[in-house]
């Protein structure tokens, strides 16, 4: 089985443009979660959706937005690029939420830069 | 915000020897996972240990939960070249609302010198 796959896999961007990341969970997986990761640090939850619904938000601007597909894969949109969007954006897929401890599992990321 | 902190931050060990890193975190949760992260790339799943279990073993891999201190350690034994990796702890919290996030801490790098 395929495991979570992120597209692209490098992205060059400009300050004010906007950048759609894409995800495909793996096979079965309901929930599919957002992290960024800046250099140095750990990553940070952006958002999570299950079931096509948005389930939780982390502490991030207005300017980032995603949704789940009926297939349940996954966009992550960035709107008005900052210096500061430039980092390893990962999505995580897992079997269920709220009702069990599973497992997340994550994709290779999509590194983004902002010039 | 991060939740967990790994400490050491920083760990160079010979290969063969025994490597451990620990983790403490502040609220309660539900579960907490070790990652392992190669060179910037995307994170490899470990091990999950939940709130009520003590102690996991995966292969070269032990790790123990103290849900009383906050803090859990992972510990790689017999460690390899291959070993060499970021290694983060996250706790994983259910909210009321259904949603479930995973909160990292900075990580430990991990060097094994052959």
């Amino acid at each position: 089985d395929a495991g979570v796959t992120q597209s692209p896999t490098h992205l060059i961007k400009t300050r004010g443009q906007q950048v759609t990341l894409r995800c495909s969970p793996i096979s079965g997986h309901k929930s599919v979660s957002w992290y960024q990761q800046v250099l140095g640090q750990g990553p940070q939850f952006i958002f999570q959706y299950y079931e096509k619904e948005e389930r939780g938000r982390g502490n991030f601007p207005d300017r980032f937005s995603a949704r789940q597909f009926p297939n349940y894969s996954s966009e992550l949109n960035v709107n008005a690029l900052l210096l500061g969007d430039s980092a390893l954006y990962l999505c995580a897929s897992s079997l269920y939420t709220g009702v069990r401890n599973t497992e997340a599992f994550f994709g290779q990321g999509t590194r983004l830069t902002v010039v | 915000s991060q939740q967990g902190e790994e400490d050491p931050q920083a760990l160079s060990i010979q290969e063969g020897e025994n490597a451990t890193m620990n983790c403490s975190y502040k609220t309660s949760i539900n579960n907490l996972q070790w990652y392992r992260q190669n060179s910037g790339r995307g994170l490899v799943h470990l091990i999950l240990i939940r709130s009520n279990e003590r102690e996991k073993h995966s292969g070269r891999l032990r790790v123990t939960l103290d849900t009383s201190k906050k803090s859990s350690s992972l510990l790689i034994t017999a460690s390899r070249a291959a070993d060499t990796a970021s290694y983060f702890c996250a706790t994983g919290a259910y909210s009321g609302a259904g949603s479930y996030q995973l909160t990292f801490g900075k990580g430990t790098k991990l060097s094994v010198i052959p």
